[in-house]
């Protein structure tokens, strides 16, 4: 299936900096990228996406951006705050996937962001 | 969120004894799914359904079986379980790919 990698596992920051998490993928078909968060206990829910036509996209302090030829795309978090702290998955639809629908997870990163 | 339910949200049983988990969706999608989420696993795929009664198997689906009969559930079953079937289950939903999740089941295997 597809190979999806994410980076860090865990990040700490300061309230206020920025956090940036990364996925990398082995299949240059794929088309969509998205991102959930997790809260502790709670379901995953997605947050932003992108599609393969544009090269970033932003929602207030959150961001992502796509590069196609690396094979890459991270998620960006500006003026971090402690409700900013969960787990961040990464997704991508996986090899041959001809409907759209299914997703590869990678296997999360988890944020802290200390007051 | 969603209009996506599963049940039951808890649930603790023997090795050996069936379980099944029911997803109900009332936003009329098309595609439903079935991940497990384990610590160090992220989200990992047991089944999904692109249909009423089209299901087909994802990355971990041994142990498991899945029936779609109405567009809104979508169970899945556990024949005998096992206690590495001890997890977290959640279902989601989509349509044009975004997916969105259902509040997830504990499930416990003693």
């Amino acid at each position: 299936g597809e190979n999806v990698e994410q980076h860090p596992s865990t990040l700490s920051v300061q309230e206020g900096d920025s956090a940036v998490i990364k996925c990398t993928y082995s299949d240059s078909a794929s088309n969509y990228f998205p991102w959930y968060k997790q809260e502790l206990g709670k379901r995953p829910q997605l947050i932003i996406d992108i599609r393969s036509n544009v090269g970033e996209k932003k929602d207030q302090r959150i961001a992502v951006t796509l590069n196609k030829t690396a094979k890459h795309f991270s998620l960006h978090i500006t003026e971090t705050q402690p409700e900013d702290s969960a787990v961040y998955f990464c997704a991508v639809p996986p090899l041959r996937e001809t409907s759209g629908s299914r997703l590869t997870f990678g296997e999360g990163t988890q944020l802290t962001v200390n007051p | 969120d969603a209009g996506i339910t599963q049940s039951p949200r808890h649930k603790v049983t023997e090795t050996g004894t069936p379980v099944t988990l029911r997803c109900h969706q009332t936003e009329n999608h098309r595609y439903m799914y079935w991940y497990r989420q384990d610590p160090g696993h992220g989200l990992r795929l047991i089944h999904y359904s692109y249909g009423v009664k089209d299901t087909d198997k994802g990355e971990v689906s041994d142990g498991y079986s899945v029936s779609r009969s109405k567009t809104e559930d979508f169970l899945l079953t556990l024949e005998s379980a096992t206690s590495s079937q001890t997890s977290v289950y959640f279902c989601a939903i989509s349509e044009l790919g975004e997916q969105y999740f259902g509040p997830g089941t504990r499930l416990t295997v003693t």
